[in-house]
């Protein structure tokens, strides 16, 4: 099954340490895009990304988070100085079009990766 | 801003019951598209249905549909013949014409009854 690849799919940290969500879209997909969960509420948007490239960052804290998607690899969520209000399911989605989701409205979502903060 | 309201935090029925969801949402857009999402236990999220706000025919996929209505900006979900199976939290979206963020509600946990 050749769906999103999110890992870890679980990750403690200590306060003040970094944390690294990473995610391999669906094959043939070049659209990807962050959200996160927090206990009890639905998913928020972080981050929409294609390849080298930063879309749209209006869902993104200003510090300490930060997102890429290299020409090569899996793209790469970070949280720096993680605290405790960080702790929560962190899933990453593709799109099945070159144009994003704007076509199709369908995102294929991986499993999440939920961050624990100590 | 684009709002989405899921009015239930949780549901229970039996098994083969109909379920209706319900979601209400807030835009100024006229060209939308709205999603209902399911994330079973296994937390991955799979999308149910999709409607297309200019397509006045109510969305249906097998024993999923949804009754649409513009005006009210209502999107509700009914489960026909609900199996244990569709025990999940339903997240209903909205994403506006030619955007690329869909904006989730905050769900509604069903659970399917033996």
């Amino acid at each position: 099954n050749a769906g999103v690849m999110q890992n870890p799919r679980h990750l403690v940290r200590r306060r003040g340490q970094e944390a690294r969500l990473r995610c391999s879209p669906m094959k043939g997909h070049s659209h990807v895009y962050w959200y996160r969960q927090l206990p009890e509420e639905g998913l928020k948007f972080m981050v929409y990304l294609q390849k080298e490239n930063i879309i749209d960052e209006s869902g993104m804290p200003k510090e300490r988070f930060s997102a890429e998607f290299p020409k090569e690899g899996p793209s790469i969520l970070r949280i720096q100085q993680v605290v405790r209000g960080d702790s929560a399911a962190y899933f990453c989605a593709s799109s099945p079009r070159s144009s994003g989701i704007a076509n199709t409205g369908e995102l294929f979502f991986g499993e999440g990766s939920r961050l624990t903060v100590l | 801003a684009q709002t989405v309201t899921q009015s239930q935090p949780e549901m229970s029925v039996q098994e083969a019951e109909t379920v209706t969801l319900s979601c209400t949402y807030d835009t100024s857009e006229n060209n939308y598209y709205l999603f209902w999402y399911k994330q079973p236990p296994s937390r991955q999220m799979i999308l149910v249905i999709r409607q297309e706000a200019y397509k006045q025919q109510n969305a249906t996929e097998n024993r999923f549909s949804v009754n649409f209505q513009k005006a009210a900006k209502s999107f509700s979900l009914k489960i026909s013949d609900s199996q244990l199976g569709d025990t999940a939290m339903y997240f209903c979206a909205f994403m506006k014409h030619r955007d690329d963020k869909i904006i989730f509600g905050k769900g509604t946990r069903l659970h399917i009854l033996p």
